[in-house]
């Protein structure tokens, strides 16, 4: 059972464009949603994260929107970069911060100049 | 300050055989968890080890066990390797309460 899916695959977006990915999860305990970006041989790297308390956060060119009722969230970025071609994953967790995170498969971004 | 480092970064295995990962935690964090990360797929959690002991298991079979030592670094073993076994394994690490920061992996490759 996957607990928590993103969309899409994989995205090809225009330099300075809003690059959008999407995720949903089902399980109402979760209480911690992060972002991760990944480059190919690198471990994940946080980007941003939010709490079901609060419904946007953004920190730069990225900003989490984060819908309760209906158990989604998504990341925008901003006037997207070529440096931003990575592969960017969702997570959830419940309780502390760092226990046991529960990924999405992943979407894979070009940003083409 | 070194983040979270790992070690090997590569490493070829026989079906059958064991085999050992180790992890140093960023400076000041005292909590490790392990994550496997098939090819294209998201990472999934193995277990958490905090103050020497497996706080959280994720699903994983036996065959997969660790270990956290008193300056907090960790391993992780795997016993009677599988094919399926082959994966970039992750370690991860946090202060109790607060984001979690990976290494950069080690690959396993078995044959």
């Amino acid at each position: 059972q996957q607990q928590v899916k993103q969309s899409p695959q994989s995205l090809i977006v225009q330099k300075g464009g809003i690059s959008i990915i999407n995720c949903a999860y089902e399980n109402t305990a979760f209480d911690y949603f992060p972002w991760y970006q990944q480059f190919p041989g690198k471990g994940p790297a946080l980007l941003i994260a939010i709490r079901p308390d609060v419904s946007e956060k953004k920190e730069g060119r990225f900003t989490i929107s984060f819908n309760k009722s209906a158990k989604q969230f998504s990341l925008h970025i901003m006037d997207s970069q070529p440096g931003d071609s990575a592969t960017y994953f969702c997570a959830a967790s419940k309780g502390r911060r760092a226990d046991g995170l529960t990924f999405g498969k992943g979407t894979h971004l070009i940003i083409q100049p | 300050d070194a983040g979270v480092t790992q070690s090997p970064t590569h490493l070829i295995k026989t079906r059958g055989q064991q085999v050992t990962l180790r992890c140093s935690p960023k400076s000041g964090h005292d909590t490790v968890s392990w994550y496997q990360q098939a090819l294209g797929q998201g990472p999934q959690f193995i277990f958490q080890y905090y103050e020497e002991e497996e706080r959280q298991r994720g699903n994983f079979p036996d065959r997969f066990s660790g270990h956290q030592f008193p300056n907090y670094s960790s391993e992780l073993n795997v016993n009677a390797l599988l094919l399926g076994d082959s994966a970039l394994y992750l370690c991860a690490s946090s202060l109790t309460g607060a984001e979690a920061f990976f290494g950069q992996g080690t690959r396993l490759t078995v044959v």
